[in-house]
């Protein structure tokens, strides 16, 4: 079964720090995508990313970089420089590729809260 | 659309009263899915539907619990006899049909408290 876990329940930093956000998952397929969504005080799922299993290069986007490691099951998400604005709850999400519902198996949140 | 609305975007209910929740998808999306996140929760998956037919309603909890969809567009997620656990926010999401390029899309969700 599919599974994904953020250990991270809560996060707190001081603004101008880099925070990474940790993501394990567990599937059986080879073939499968993880995505990264933040979820906002106002409460829409907002999409960062998607990932394929076949691609393991890393992806930077501005302050936002992701680090995926198929021989660790992990898929980990680092802001540099976090802002004020960064703070949400940031969910990471598993869906396989073949048929089925291709529906989201999302872990329980990291929620990061940016100080100034 | 330009986006996933949800309607209403809060109930308050009392228990044992039904509710209805209704999702608009993006339009040319034909999947569609439903999602309950409990205070504090991640997501949890209730159905998917692909055009009109669901194929997977496994994470539908119980028999109190149904939705339907008229062909590529609005769903509608039904609550019977509504309990107390089922507060929680409601989410919809649409993507188009077997392309992984483009995430799935959300709506604001629907917050449903049963007193």
């Amino acid at each position: 079964a599919q599974k994904v876990t953020q250990a991270q329940t809560e996060i707190s930093v001081v603004e101008k720090e880099d925070v990474t956000l940790d993501c394990v998952y567990e599937t059986r397929d080879t073939t499968y995508y993880l995505f990264w969504y933040k979820q906002p005080p106002s409460g829409e799922l907002v999409f960062l990313i998607r990932r394929n299993s076949f691609d393991e290069q890393n992806e930077i986007s501005g302050r936002y970089s992701w680090n995926f490691q198929k021989s660790t099951s992990s898929f980990n998400f680092t802001i540099t420089a976090s802002q004020v604005v960064d703070s949400a709850v940031y969910f990471c999400a598993l869906s396989e590729a073949r048929g089925g519902s291709e529906k989201l198996v999302f872990g329980k949140g990291t929620k990061l809260t940016v100080n100034p | 659309g330009a986006g996933v609305s949800q309607s209403p975007s809060n109930k308050v209910t009392e228990k044992g009263k039904d509710v209805e929740l209704r999702c608009d998808p993006i339009s040319g999306h034909t999947a569609l899915y439903w999602y309950r996140q409990r205070l504090g929760q991640g997501l949890e998956f209730l159905i998917y539907f692909q055009g009109n037919s669901a194929p997977d309603k496994s994470g539908l909890p119980s028999d109190r619990f149904s939705a339907e969809r008229t062909g590529e567009s609005v769903s509608t997620l039904t609550i019977q006899r509504t309990q107390q656990e089922d507060s929680a926010v409601y989410l919809c999401a649409s993507s188009r049909t077997g392309t992984k390029d483009y995430g799935y899309t959300f709506g604001s969700g629907t917050r449903l408290t049963v007193v």
